[in-house]
């Protein structure tokens, strides 16, 4: 069974400063897709961004990118210039296929990110 | 576009009474997945659907749940009868399972307490 660990609890950032939040994550299958969440405080889970695992290049959304290291099996979300509408919780995620063939989504504990000022 | 529409949006219920979880789906999505998160355990798979049909219902956590897709542009999540344990927020996301990227689109959640 594919497993995503995110070790951060929490994190804290400056405004305008870059973080980054921590994704590994364990699978046998070649093929394979990473997500990023985002969960505000009023609930929603808002998708940032999608890496595939035969993607050459890091992908990037703005001031996201996901920073992918195949061989250490990371996933890394960046954020760069930090702002306060950033605090929320980021869930890391992995598409794993089942025997049926169907695909779900296997989803990490998430990391606490509070931005100040 | 309207996105993944869930309802109601708080429940508030007495132990033992019949919750139903409403979920419309984004429109041409055929993949319906049925989530709970709570602090405890986090963000739990229930149960999905794709075509209207159940998938993997492994994550339905005993007998009084059930979930019921009876078309493509509706689900339901029903507990009956509601347990305090059961109090979380419950998501509905929806995806479609041919595009190439798979993801999924989640609704606004319905957080239900059982008193």
């Amino acid at each position: 069974a594919q497993k995503i660990t995110q070790t951060q609890p929490g994190m804290f950032v400056q405004e305008k400063e870059a973080v980054t939040l921590d994704c590994t994550y364990d699978t046998s299958d070649q093929s394979y897709g990473l997500f990023w969440y985002k969960q505000p405080s009023s609930g929603e889970m808002i998708f940032l961004i999608y890496q595939g695992s035969y993607d050459e290049q890091n992908a990037t959304e703005g001031r996201y990118s996901l920073n992918f290291q195949k061989a250490r099996k990371s996933a890394n979300l960046v954020i760069s210039a930090s702002q306060l509408g950033d605090s929320a919780m980021y869930f890391c995620a992995m598409r794993e296929v089942l025997n049926t063939g169907f695909q779900k989504l296997v989803f990490g504990t998430g990391t606490r990110l509070l931005v100040s000022p | 576009d309207a996105g993944v529409i869930q309802s109601p949006r708080h429940e508030v219920t007495e132990m033992g009474q019949e919750v139903t979880l409403r979920c419309k789906p984004i429109s041409g999505h055929n993949s319906l997945f049925w989530y709970r998160q709570t602090m405890m355990r986090g963000l739990e798979l229930l149960i999905y659907f794709n075509n209207n049909v159940p998938i993997d219902d492994s994550g339905m956590p005993e007998d009084r749940f059930s979930a019921k897709m009876p078309n493509a542009s509706f689900s339901t999540l029903k507990i009956q009868p509601s347990e305090p344990r059961d109090s979380a927020v419950y998501f509905c996301a929806s995806s479609l399972a041919t595009g190439v990227i798979y993801e999924q689109y989640f609704g606004p959640g319905t957080r239900l307490t059982v008193t």
